[in-house]
């Protein structure tokens, strides 16, 4: 059943602490993206990446962490220099060299500080 | 930079009824792609409707359709035959023909009413 999971679906965090967000995809789609979504507001791209050992900054990347290790994975790490990380996270995919540009979205990871 | 900008917040329609959601962009650029994502209350982000910047056709999906009028730099969408599963947020998105980033609106919250 091909399709991106993210997880956990909630997650924790206490002051100080690193959390990882899982993204895994068997679209065999070049493309990764984290996006981050506050209550009532659009989506922020943290980062991406086109190819495996490669990724960019996105607009809000400051205390936040990837790597890009496999094509099928993208984890995200929330860092303790992140102040504010309670907010809903996407993983998407997107085919590359496609006329089909559309962004294929997760089901998301809900991240809240204790 | 591109932008994108939703200027309502929130919505309402009767079921049935008909209704339209606007977005305006900016961008110096001829040639991208536009998009419609519903975002329902599991809040699993779902592609609704795509449009290629050199079409002048609008696009249509079933009950969906957009009115793009490229010069004013307008991308508005139209569901006719409102049900109660439309209701949702829906965000405008925006992409260049390389596609390495998408820009998204703020969101409109729409409520179909019984």
């Amino acid at each position: 059943d091909g399709g991106i999971t993210q997880s956990p679906k909630y997650l924790f965090r206490k002051e100080g602490q690193n959390v990882t967000l899982s993204c895994e995809q068997n679209l065999n789609h070049d493309a990764m993206y984290w996006y981050r979504q506050d209550p009532g507001q659009g989506l922020r791209l943290i980062y991406y990446s086109q190819i495996v050992n490669d990724f960019q900054k996105g607009d809000i990347a400051e205390g936040y962490s990837v790597s890009r290790e496999k094509k099928e994975s993208f984890p995200l790490t929330v860092t303790s220099a992140q102040k504010n990380p309670t907010a809903f996270y996407l993983c998407a995919t997107q085919l590359r060299g496609a006329t089909n540009e559309k962004l294929f979205f997760g089901s998301g990871t809900q991240l809240s500080v204790l | 930079a591109q932008t994108v900008t939703q200027s309502q917040p929130e919505m309402s329609v009767q079921e049935a009824e008909t209704v339209t959601l606007s977005c305006t962009y900016d961008t110096s650029e001829s040639d991208y792609y536009l998009f419609w994502y519903k975002q329902p209350p599991s809040r699993q982000m779902i592609l609704v409707i795509r449009q290629e910047a050199y079409k002048q056709q609008n696009a249509t999906e079933n009950r969906f359709s957009v009115n793009f009028q490229k010069a004013a730099k307008s991308f508005s969408l139209k569901i006719s035959d409102s049900q109660l599963g439309d209701a949702a947020m829906y965000f405008c998105a925006y992409t260049s023909n390389y596609g390495q980033n998408f820009v998204f609106g703020p969101g409109t919250r729409l409520s179909v009413l019984p």
